[in-house]
């Protein structure tokens, strides 16, 4: 495909558990940024990609929330411990070079009950 | 740090009617500005970005925006609307500070569109 996919598209999780969202950047993208968009909190960033540099973590909530990157390529971001606040839509986004436009996937719907 | 205000959270207009998207921002440094649009249940979607030059930004889908660094803003204007153009609508900022293009985004703005 064209553009940036993610999957599941929805996901329904029990507080607790843990999660696995992935992200699909548009192939030749050397940076991935995964946003987080609540009722509470809007629209934030949670976690920056560039090559093959130590990710930029600044915007993560909690210790309980990490993302992985393998291969400059596919991104997987974990959530352990699922707790009810973390109900959202996480957006993954992919960029070709510096001052670029991102381009953003359609979000994955997490719901904690 | 940098923030956004989107003054309105819902503009109702009718269509053919022209629009105007409030934007202000906060930043000690210099910023780049964007505006962003969303549909229902799908990602985001680039309007239009101001990085540098003419302060006069023209988008997608006859969107413009003027940037007004006096004033901190970053306004969204349409001079005749769509009922398609019913969205929600952010504007975001980032700095590119060694940290690449991490955005700040407002709290969005519904636009909505009436026959």
């Amino acid at each position: 495909g064209a553009g940036v996919s993610q999957s599941p598209s929805n996901k329904v999780t029990e507080k607790g558990k843990d999660v696995e969202l992935r992200c699909d950047p548009i192939s030749g993208h050397t940076a991935l940024y995964w946003y987080r968009q609540s009722l509470g909190q809007g629209l934030e960033f949670l976690i920056y990609f560039q090559g093959n540099s130590a990710p930029d973590k600044s915007g993560l909530p909690s210790d309980r929330f990490s993302a992985e990157r393998t291969g400059g390529s596919v991104s997987t971001l974990t959530i352990q411990r699922t707790q009810q606040e973390d109900s959202a839509v996480y957006l993954c986004a992919s960029e070709r070079g510096s001052q670029e436009t991102q381009y953003f996937g359609p979000g994955t719907r997490l719901l904690v009950l | 740090a940098q923030s956004v205000t989107q003054l309105d959270s819902q503009v109702p207009v009718f269509e053919e009617a022209p629009v105007e998207l409030r934007c202000n921002y906060s930043s000690s440094v210099s910023v780049y500005l964007f505006w962003y649009v969303q549909y229902p249940n799908q990602g985001l979607q680039l309007l239009l970005k101001y990085l540098s030059g003419s302060t006069l930004v023209k988008g997608i889908n006859g969107f413009e925006a003027e940037f007004n660094k006096s004033q901190t803003s970053f306004h969204l204007r349409k001079p005749s609307v769509h009922i398609s153009d019913t969205a929600e609508y952010f504007c975001a900022v980032s700095t590119f500070t060694g940290g690449g293009n991490k955005l700040t985004f407002g709290t969005g703005t519904q636009l909505k569109v009436e026959l």
